[in-house]
């Protein structure tokens, strides 16, 4: 199975500032296969990103992803209150779905 | 609105059995793939299993394949999860995902049910 692996595990950031987020993955994930979500405590998770760039409904547009091959990006602009959650990328390949570790993004 | 709404989850003890439930509503349940992902208590996401939209073909996690086994019954919008064998390290809360064609991800989650294995 495919490892993703996410960084950094824990971001701390303030309102109004950039963030960037990776997902590694061990092997080439096709482009199209690759999602992001975000989980807010006591809540599912709800997605972000599909094929590696494509919003999801309802998503803002300060939220991008990015990337091909093993490396892929979430970028999150202009951090609003609401965005500090756990973030995770997704992969599918071969019959098989897997999701990375997760990095928290945390008010500083 | 799409609703997912799951059912069945509760203490269990090691070696037993749980069948969980997901009603669908507001959509056409019979064209979709459909999954279970699961959450153990303050950890990460893990993809469960996985089936066709017409039941023909399952896909399933090596941690749970020849224990668990998912099903639906299209006519009644509904989503199964028949968990045998049970064990400590199945103790999580239990998602039903809808499938977002085509793209490999999970575009809309059910608020999950909790599954406690434990003596």
């Amino acid at each position: 199975d495919i490892v993703l692996t996410q960084s950094p595990g824990t971001l701390s950031l303030s309102p109004g500032d950039g963030a960037t987020l990776s997902c590694r993955a061990s092997q080439s994930v096709s482009s199209v296969n690759l999602a992001w979500y975000q989980q807010k405590p006591g809540q599912a998770p709800r997605l972000l990103i599909y094929g590696s760039s494509n919003r999801a409904t309802g998503i803002p547009d300060r939220f991008s992803g990015s990337g091909s091959g093993t490396d892929f990006t979430l970028t999150i602009s202009r951090l609003e209150p609401e965005d500090f959650a756990v973030y995770y990328c997704q992969q599918y390949g071969i019959s098989s779905y897997t999701f990375g570790q997760g990095t928290k993004l945390e008010i500083k | 609105e799409v609703q997912l709404v799951e059912s069945g989850g509760g203490i269990v003890q090691p070696g037993g059995s749980l069948r969980l439930s997901c009603a669908a509503s507001a959509f056409t349940f019979s064209s979709r793939w459909m999954h279970w992902v699961r959450q153990a208590p303050g950890k990460g996401l893990v993809w469960v299993a996985a089936i066709w939209s017409d039941g023909s073909n399952t896909l399933y996690a090596d941690s749970v394949k020849g224990r668990f086994t998912i099903s639906r019954d299209n006519a009644k919008n509904t989503l199964y999860l028949q968990m045998n064998g049970l064990g400590v390290e199945d103790t999580a809360v239990y998602y039903c995902v809808r499938d977002l064609t085509h793209w490999g991800a999970f575009d809309f989650w059910g608020q999950g049910t909790l599954v406690t294995v434990s003596s």
